[in-house]
C-alpha cells in the first residue's frame, strides 16, 4: 500500500534554532516528492519540489533532501523565524491514489519566541 | 490576480441539508480537486476532475457529489449534509495533473453539521 509517513507529528523550538522534519514514503513508481507550507486556517503552498535525480534543492531558508534509494526526504529550516509556524506536509506523486498523489498528515511546527 | 476562491469561507447548518460549496479558479488550470482535513488524518482526496465533464472519485467520496460544466467551477455538493461531514474543505487547482505539477490551494472552507 502507498504511504507516506511524516515525523515528528509536531514539535516545539526557539525562534532562531534550525530544524529537520522527516517524510519516508512507499510509493511506487515513484515521480516526485512535494513539500507544502500550510498556515493555520490557510491553504497549503508549495515550498519545494524534489525529482528521482535530485538530493537537494533549496528555497531561502528551507532546504529539502531525498534519498530515493532509502525513500526518505527531509525538510531543514534554517535560523527559524516566528512565521515559519505552520504545518509542513509531504505529497508524494507516484502509483497511489485516486489520481497519483499520496498526502502526508504533516508535522506541525511551532517557533517560540 | 491568479487564485483558487472557495465560498463561503464559514458554514453552519444541521442535519439533512442540501448544499454547495463553490470553487472557482482564474488560472485555466485543467486539473481541480476537493480535499477534506480532519485533525490527525491530514488532507483526504473527496473528488477530482481531470478537464471539464471528467470527475472521478478520491478516497472519500461518500456523501459528496461535484460536477465540471466549466473550466473554471467545481462545486462540491452535500446534497444531505450529517455531523462526520463537520471539517474544513480544500479546492485545489494545478495546469494539469502530471509531473512536476504543483497544486494552487484556495483558502478553506470550514463547514460544521449540528
Amino acid at each position: 500500500k502507498n504511504q507516506v509517513e511524516q515525523s515528528p507529528q509536531s514539535l516545539i523550538i526557539l525562534e532562531g534554532k534550525n530544524c529537520t522534519l522527516q517524510c519516508n514514503y512507499t510509493v511506487s513508481p515513484f515521480s516526485n516528492l512535494r513539500w507544502y507550507k500550510q498556515d493555520t486556517g490557510r491553504g497549503p503552498v508549495s515550498l519545494t519540489i524534489m525529482t528521482f535525480s535530485e538530493n537537494t534543492k533549496s528555497n531561502g531558508r528551507y532546504t529539502a533532501t531525498l534519498d530515493a534509494d532509502t525513500k526518505q526526504s527531509s525538510l531543514h529550516i534554517t535560523a527559524s523565524q516566528l512565521s515559519d509556524s505552520a504545518s509542513y506536509i509531504c505529497v508524494v506523486r507516484g502509483g497511489g491514489g485516486a489520481d497519483g498523489l499520496t498526502f502526508g498528515k504533516g508535522t506541525h511546527l511551532i517557533i517560540q519566541p | 490576480e491568479a487564485q483558487v476562491t472557495q465560498n463561503p469561507r464559514y458554514l453552519i447548518t444541521v442535519t439533512g441539508k442540501k448544499l454547495t460549496v463553490t470553487c472557482s479558479q482564474n488560472m485555466n488550470h485543467e486539473y481541480m480537486s476537493w480535499y477534506r482535513q480532519d485533525p490527525g488524518l491530514g488532507l483526504r482526496q473527496i473528488y477530482y476532475s481531470m478537464n471539464v465533464e471528467v470527475t472521478d472519485k478520491g478516497d472519500v467520496p461518500e456523501g459528496y457529489k461535484v460536477s465540471r460544466k466549466e473550466k473554471r467551477n467545481f462545486p462540491l455538493i452535500l446534497e444531505s449534509t450529517s455531523p462526520n461531514q463537520t471539517s474544513l474543505y480544500f479546492c485545489a487547482s494545478s495546469p494539469r495533473q502530471g509531473a512536476g505539477e504543483k497544486l494552487f490551494f484556495g483558502s478553506g472552507t470550514q463547514l460544521s453539521v449540528l
